[in-house]
């Protein structure tokens, strides 16, 4: 089974640059979150969608970052303008879960970003 | 309140030693309790995950021990190996979904 296939790896801008990252979840995985990592401490969920429609998104800095799954598969997440403190690794995952059921959530590789 | 918090920070063990963190969490809502294992370049990978209804959960060399009326849970290593080397996160999220909350993390070094 592929995992999560997030591009690019790495990413280099400027502050005030916009940024697009790009996640495709496993396969049948209903939803998929996108979770963002500063250094040294743990992930943090921005959203969640279930298929194509969000779930939870109230951690998600609406004013400069938002993120899409038209299609209910793969998702892209968009920082427009960055700031120095959005350097981080950003982390996709998806999982099955339907319901109140709660299942592995498989991580992807991440995109380590950084701003300067 | 959310949080988990987790501790300690940075934990090194004698080869064949047993390895122990921590955590606790104040929302009575969680009830799945998973701790991740990430090595360096690579995304967070289920370890181990216990439910409130049991106390204790193994797999292997890895066990949850978890204690609800105190709101807090741990992770054991046993016959820790240099291969464990890696930053252990617990998690915990609420009903509804899996929407996790993650403590801050623990760098493991295991010393051969």
């Amino acid at each position: 089974e592929a995992g999560v296939a997030q591009s690019p790896r790495y990413k280099i801008i400027e502050k005030r640059q916009s940024v697009a990252f790009w996640c495709n979840p496993i396969s049948g995985h209903a939803t998929l979150y996108w979770y963002q990592q500063i250094l040294g401490q743990g992930p943090k969920l921005l959203i969640q969608f279930q298929n194509n429609g969000v779930v939870d998104d109230s951690q998600l800095p609406k004013d400069r970052f938002s993120a899409e799954r038209l299609k209910g598969v793969d998702s892209t997440l968009k920082i427009q303008p960055a700031k120095l403190e959005d350097s981080a690794v950003y982390l996709c995952a998806s999982s099955r879960n339907s319901g109140r059921i709660n299942t592995e959530a498989f991580f992807g590789q991440g995109t380590r970003l950084t701003v300067v | 309140q959310q949080q988990v918090k987790q501790s300690p920070q940075s934990l090194i063990v004698q080869k064949g030693g047993i390895s122990i963190i921590n955590c606790a969490y104040e929302n009575t809502a969680f009830d799945y309790f998973p701790w991740y294992q990430q090595f360096p370049g690579k995304g967070p990978a289920l370890l181990i995950a216990i439910r409130p209804d049991v106390s204790e959960k193994k797999e292997g060399r890895f066990t949850i021990s978890f204690n609800k009326s105190a709101k807090q849970f741990s992770l054991h290593i046993m016959d820790s190996q240099p291969g464990d080397s890696a930053t252990y996160f617990c998690a915990a999220s609420p009903g509804g979904g899996n929407k996790l909350v993650f403590g801050a993390g623990t760098i493991l070094r295991v010393k051969s």
